[in-house]
């Protein structure tokens, strides 16, 4: 059974940056995306960026190129996101999801918990 | 990238059923093999009801299907319960290889 476990919830000042763990179990860490999506309270699902720990290929959604850090340590199985310049429109539930392990898409499949990040002075 | 557009919301009385629609320009569904669905309930993570249009992973309700025609994918939910009450989303790749979800349908149980 695949799994992703999230590190815990942040409470952050504007304009510092936060960061991000998404431990992966049950599936091939190297072989698999890791998806980052955003949810702001209130609002819908938004995709940020995914990358490929096999290769470190990274793809960012337009909004978030620039501000948004992944990285992935295949060894441990863990993905983190890192976003930075922190304002209070980045308060949002942050879930990172890989695809499903016997298919051909990539999309999200498997979601961590979620981690909520609230930024606030 | 623009949202896929859903309706904001859809209604039904437990047993009916009920279909969702999932709209992008074409060139956001430029892998029509490529759309999933998930179930979302305040306060938990989202869970997968279909992908590649019409699978279901394993342990989701058949009451669950996926279809699409055109540039529009459609989530139709059979023998409605009141468990289903849940926001409930598409999502898909954009030309660019990114991922999009639609904008999100409220499902009400009346």
């Amino acid at each position: 059974e695949v799994q992703l476990v999230q590190s815990g919830a942040e409470v952050k000042l504007p304009g510092t940056t936060v960061k991000i763990s998404c431990e992966v179990s049950g599936n091939t860490f190297r072989d698999s995306y890791i998806h980052w999506v955003k949810q702001a309270p209130g609002k819908g699902l938004e995709w940020m960026a995914l990358i490929d720990p096999g290769d470190g290929e990274r793809i960012f959604a337009e909004r978030f190129q620039g501000r948004v850090t992944l990285t992935a340590v295949t060894s441990t199985g863990t993905a983190y996101m890192q976003l930075s310049g922190l304002t209070s429109d980045d308060t949002a539930v942050y879930y990172c999801a890989t695809p499903i392990v016997d298919g051909q898409s990539s999309l999200p499949a498997h979601w961590g918990q979620g981690t909520l990040v609230t930024v606030s002075s | 990238q623009s949202a896929l557009t859903q309706p904001a919301s859809v209604s039904g009385s437990p047993g009916q059923s009920i279909t969702i629609s999932c709209t992008g320009p074409s060139s956001d569904f430029s892998e029509y093999s490529y759309v999933s669905w998930y179930q979302h309930h305040p306060g938990k993570a989202p869970k997968l009801l279909i992908y590649e249009v019409s699978n279901r992973p394993s342990g989701v309700s058949n009451r669950f299907s996926g279809s699409i025609s055109g540039n529009t994918a459609s989530l139709t939910i059979s023998g409605l319960q009141a468990d289903d009450e849940a926001d409930y989303y598409c999502s898909s790749y954009t030309s660019r290889g990114t991922c999009v979800f639609g904008t999100g349908t409220q499902v009400t149980v009346v």
